[in-house]
């Protein structure tokens, strides 16, 4: 089974600021990786599929990078509806089962 | 509009059996290309997907919980049902339906586009 491991478990940052945040896999997963956001009280949402591509609706500054086993999400400036907790995603071949990573969550600082 | 919607008890009794169904609106589960899975949550922890059903009604389960499991659908009612035997209080979590736009060997068959609202099970006695 894969297993996602997200870095780092807490980023605290400034509105304006950039995140950086990474999810590793223990095997390569391609670019099935998805990403979410997830407020509290909320379903989470879908960012970034297939890696580096932005779900409809989702702004600009979200950006995915990465192949195989080392990817990244980035959000170029954030702002304030950004701080929430981010998990990242992706299924195996066979049998297919889904797993998620540990999250990071991006608090204000 | 696509949306989905889980309905349940709201407390179970440890060793009891939980019944939860997901009704999608805006989208067909006879869809050859539409899969629904069930992913839970407990209190301020992560995501844990259970299992899946595809197009074609071939199940997937969580390798851990496959035991308990079951998931099954009923395409004239729109709705993905899931039973978990044998409830306990570390059930306890945030049940969500979630949908995938894709079958097994399509590329989009791998994440989940729209998400129910979740509903919270409390395992106690």
């Amino acid at each position: 089974e894969i297993v996602l491991t997200q870095s780092p478990a807490t980023l605290s940052l400034s509105p304006g600021e950039r995140a950086t945040l990474s999810c590793r896999a223990s095997q390569s997963v391609s670019s099935y990786l998805a990403w979410y956001q997830q407020k509290p009280g909320q379903a989470p949402r879908l960012l970034i599929y297939a890696a580096s591509n932005r779900a409809t609706g989702i702004p600009d500054r979200f950006s995915g990078s990465g192949s195989g086993t080392d990817f990244t999400l980035t959000i170029s400036s954030l702002e304030p509806e950004d701080f929430a907790v981010y998990y990242c995603q992706q299924r195996s071949n066979w049998p297919p089962t889904w797993t998620f990573g540990q999250g990071t969550k991006v608090e204000i600082k | 509009q696509v949306t989905l919607k889980e309905s349940g008890p709201v407390l179970v009794k440890p060793t009891e059996t939980l019944t939860l169904t997901c009704t999608v609106s805006g989208f067909s589960l006879s869809n050859a290309r539409m899969g629904v899975s069930w992913i839970r949550q407990p209190p301020g922890k992560a995501l844990e997907w259970l299992a899946h059903i595809f197009s074609n009604d071939e199940k997937s389960y969580s390798t851990s919980l496959k035991t308990r499991l079951t998931i099954s659908k009923d395409t004239s009612k729109s709705q993905v049902v899931l039973t978990m035997t044998n409830m306990d209080p570390v059930d306890t979590a945030t049940y969500y339906c979630a949908r995938i736009p894709g079958d097994y060997f399509d590329s989009s068959g791998y994440y989940f586009d729209y998400w129910g609202q979740g509903t919270l099970v409390t395992v106690s006695s």
